[in-house]
């Protein structure tokens, strides 16, 4: 079956613009979670969405966004870019709401370049 | 708060050597615990989990037992490939959210 696929794999923004991310999911999949990863703080956990509901966010500010749809698949939103939000976003989707019991399967992510 | 810690790569062994990566965790309640791989250029991918104390995961010949009274859950294996060159996220879940909180990652080189 078809894996978690991220669009686009790469992108470069000029501060002070936004940027859309897309995510769709493993079909059948009903929870998508967003994560940032950078060389400084590594994995960070950003958002989880559940049918259509943020379940859980972490710690970062408004200017990061997102939302699901009704076919699973998920757009994060990131305005006014700053050069610290260069870094890879992953995506992961589950067939349940928490990784602690069904695996979380990521996808490749995409490379933001903030320039 | 919840926590991760994993001893800091990169690390260098030789084909066939003996693998350990050191994982201990922070974290109220009992939490699952993961240990995930990254390969390069790909996103995150699942290498085994341990869901309660004395549990132990295993996939592709990697170890790991949860080890409630140390706080870790330190990956092995017994002997290493060059295919195994990656890098190793140790990770936790806990609750009601499901979100992973991963560690800083260890890199792993194998030479042939």
């Amino acid at each position: 079956k078809a894996g978690v696929t991220q669009t686009p794999r790469y992108l470069i923004k000029t501060r002070g613009q936004q940027v859309t991310l897309s995510c769709s999911p493993i079909s059948g999949h009903r929870s998508v979670s967003w994560y940032q990863q950078t060389p400084g703080q590594g994995l960070q956990f950003l958002f989880e969405y559940f049918s259509e509901t943020q379940r859980n966010k972490g710690n970062f500010p408004g200017r990061f966004s997102g939302r699901q749809f009704s076919n699973s698949r998920s757009e994060m939103n990131v305005s006014t870019l700053e050069l610290g939000d260069s870094a890879l976003y992953l995506c992961a989707s589950s067939l349940e709401a928490s990784a602690k019991n069904t695996e979380a399967f990521f996808g490749q992510g995409t490379r933001l370049t903030v320039v | 708060g919840n926590s991760v810690t994993q001893m800091e790569g990169p690390v260098t062994l030789s084909e066939e050597a003996f693998l350990t990566i050191n994982c201990t965790y922070t974290a109220t309640g009992y939490p699952s615990l993961f240990w995930y791989v990254q390969y390069p250029g790909e996103g995150l991918q699942l290498l085994l989990k341990a869901t309660k104390a004395d549990d132990k995961g295993s996939n592709k010949g990697f170890e790991a037992t949860y080890r409630k009274e140390t706080t870790s859950f330190h990956l092995e294996k017994g002997s290493v490939q060059v295919s195994d060159s990656a890098v190793y996220f140790c990770a936790l879940t806990r609750g009601s959210q499901g979100n992973l909180i991963f560690g800083k990652g260890t890199k792993l080189s194998v030479k042939p």
